[in-house]
C-alpha cells in the first residue's frame, strides 16, 4: 500500500526563519512528487511539483527530490505569518493520476 | 489559469434530501477530475476518480450508489449525494488534471461545505 509520511507538528519557527518540511514515501516507482498548502477551512493550493532528484526553486520556496531515499522537502525561506498553513506533500504513482497525501505537517510562522 | 470553480461553496439541507455539487474547470479541459472529502482537523480522502464519458471509479469502501459521479463534459463533474444523512456532513473537495498539457498536477476548487441536518 501506497503511504505517505510526514510530521503532522505544529512546527513553530519565527519570523524570516527558514522552516523545513519533510516527508518520506513509500512507493518506488513514484514519478511525481507535489507541495499543496491548505489554509484552516480552505482547500488546498499548489505550491510546488518536482519531477526529478536535486533541487527546484520558486522565489521563497525550495523543493528537494530524493528518490534513492524516497524523501522529498520544502524549505521555506524568510518565513511570515502568512505562510502559517497545513502543508500537504503528494506523490503519483502508477498510470491513473491519482495522488496519495500525506497528512500534512500544521506550520506556525510566529510574528 | 488552472481555475477550478466549485458551486455551491455552502449548503445546509435535510437528512433524507439528495445534494448536488458541481465541479468546473473555468480555462483548461480536464478528462480526468477527483473529489475528495476532509472531515475537520483530518486529512483529504480521495473518494473517486472521475473520468469524462466513463463510470467513476470508486475508492475502497465509499458507496457508489450514495454518491453518483457524472462528468457530462471536459470541464464539468458533478457529485450527488444521495439521501444524505448527519453523518454526510463534511468539507467535499474536487480536483482537476489538466489533459492538455498531459502534466499530472491536480488543481483544487474552493471547496463545499456540506451540512446535513
Amino acid at each position: 500500500q501506497k503511504e505517505v509520511e510526514q510530521n503532522s507538528g505544529p512546527l513553530s519557527v519565527p519570523e524570516g526563519a527558514i522552516a523545513s518540511l519533510n516527508c518520506t514515501y513509500s512507493d518506488r516507482v513514484s514519478q511525481s512528487f507535489f507541495w499543496y498548502r491548505q489554509y484552516s477551512g480552505k482547500s488546498p493550493e499548489l505550491i510546488m511539483s518536482i519531477y526529478s532528484n536535486g533541487d527546484k526553486e520558486d522565489g521563497r520556496f525550495t523543493a528537494q527530490l530524493n528518490k534513492a531515499s524516497q524523501y522529498v522537502s520544502l524549505l521555506i525561506r524568510d518565513s511570515q505569518p502568512s505562510d502559517s498553513a497545513t502543508y500537504l506533500c503528494a506523490f503519483r504513482g502508477g498510470s491513473n493520476y491519482k495522488l496519495t497525501f500525506g497528512k500534512g505537517t500544521l506550520l506556525t510562522v510566529n510574528p | 489559469g488552472a481555475v477550478v470553480s466549485q458551486h455551491p461553496s455552502r449548503v445546509i439541507c435535510k437528512s433524507g434530501t439528495s445534494v448536488k455539487i458541481e465541479c468546473r474547470s473555468l480555462d483548461f479541459q480536464a478528462t480526468t477530475m477527483f473529489w475528495y472529502r476532509q472531515f475537520p482537523k483530518k486529512s483529504l480522502m480521495l473518494m473517486a476518480t472521475s473520468n469524462e464519458g466513463s463510470k467513476a471509479t470508486y475508492e475502497q469502501g465509499v458507496e457508489k450508489d450514495k454518491f453518483l459521479i457524472n462528468h457530462a463534459s471536459l470541464t464539468l463533474s458533478t457529485l450527488t449525494v444521495t439521501s444524505a444523512h448527519p453523518e454526510d456532513s463534511s468539507f467535499y473537495i474536487c480536483s482537476a488534471r489538466d489533459s492538455f498539457t498531459g502534466m499530472d498536477t491536480q488543481y483544487f476548487g474552493p471547496g463545499t461545505r456540506l451540512t446535513v441536518l
